[in-house]
């Protein structure tokens, strides 16, 4: 059984840009929540989507954004990026809103210069 | 709010010694689930255990054991022989039983564990 699978592994951007990363669920589970981690603040929660709806949000800015397609992949954009937005991005799937035991992804790790 | 605190910021033991990682939280749910996971070189966190707070009853899985302690908002995790594989961080977390929200875990900042030869 495929784990969670997150694109691109690694990515550098530069202060403006915007990136888009990639997520694809275990097969069978239908959310797919987002975490930021940093060295800083962190693992922090960004969003939770389910059946195409975000479900949950994190405190962070609406350059943060996200979406989820049928098929349960989730995409995360980040427009404007910034310095501090440099971090490891973690995707988690589960089987539906509330169930809590996440299994994650390696995640995508992003550098901003 | 919630909290969770790991005040061991880093660990090194020599192998098959026993450790004892640390997790304290905060919080004003009166149900909540607790979690362990750990944080391999490669990225990804893996789930270790999930405890909800009706059940103190410490567990144990081959080398690793759980101690909760609800009178203390503790949640302490022991591998006993420990060995080099298990060097990685190690993550607590605590999320209310809220069928809503229960994806939105609150992490502490986690401990490197590093075991030696």
């Amino acid at each position: 059984k495929a784990g969670v699978t997150q694109t691109p592994r690694y990515l550098i951007k530069t202060r403006g840009q915007q990136v888009t990363l990639s997520c694809s669920p275990i097969s069978g589970h239908r959310s797919v929540s987002w975490y930021q981690q940093t060295p800083g603040q962190g693992l922090q929660f960004l969003f939770e989507y389910f059946s195409e709806t975000q479900r949950n949000k994190g405190n962070f800015p609406g350059r943060f954004s996200g979406r989820q397609f049928s098929n349960s992949r989730s995409e995360m954009n980040v427009s404007t990026l910034e310095l501090g937005d440099s971090a490891l991005y973690l995707c988690a799937s589960s089987l539906r809103v509330g169930a809590n035991v996440l299994t994650f992804g390696a995640g995508s790790r992003l550098t901003v210069l | 709010a919630q909290k969770v605190t790991q005040a061991q910021t880093e660990i090194s033991v020599v192998e098959k010694e026993d450790v004892t990682l640390d997790c304290v939280y905060e919080t004003r749910d009166t149900t909540y689930y607790l979690f362990w996971y750990k944080q391999p070189p490669s990225g990804e966190l893996v789930f270790l255990i999930r405890r909800n707070s009706f059940d103190e009853q410490n567990e144990i899985s081959g080398r690793y054991s759980w101690n909760f302690q609800k009178s203390t908002s503790s949640f302490n995790f022991t591998i006993t022989a420990s060995q080099v594989v298990d060097s990685a961080v190690y993550f607590c977390a605590l999320t209310p039983i809220n069928t809503g929200t229960a994806s939105k875990l609150t992490f502490g900042t986690g401990t490197r564990l590093q075991v030696t030869l």
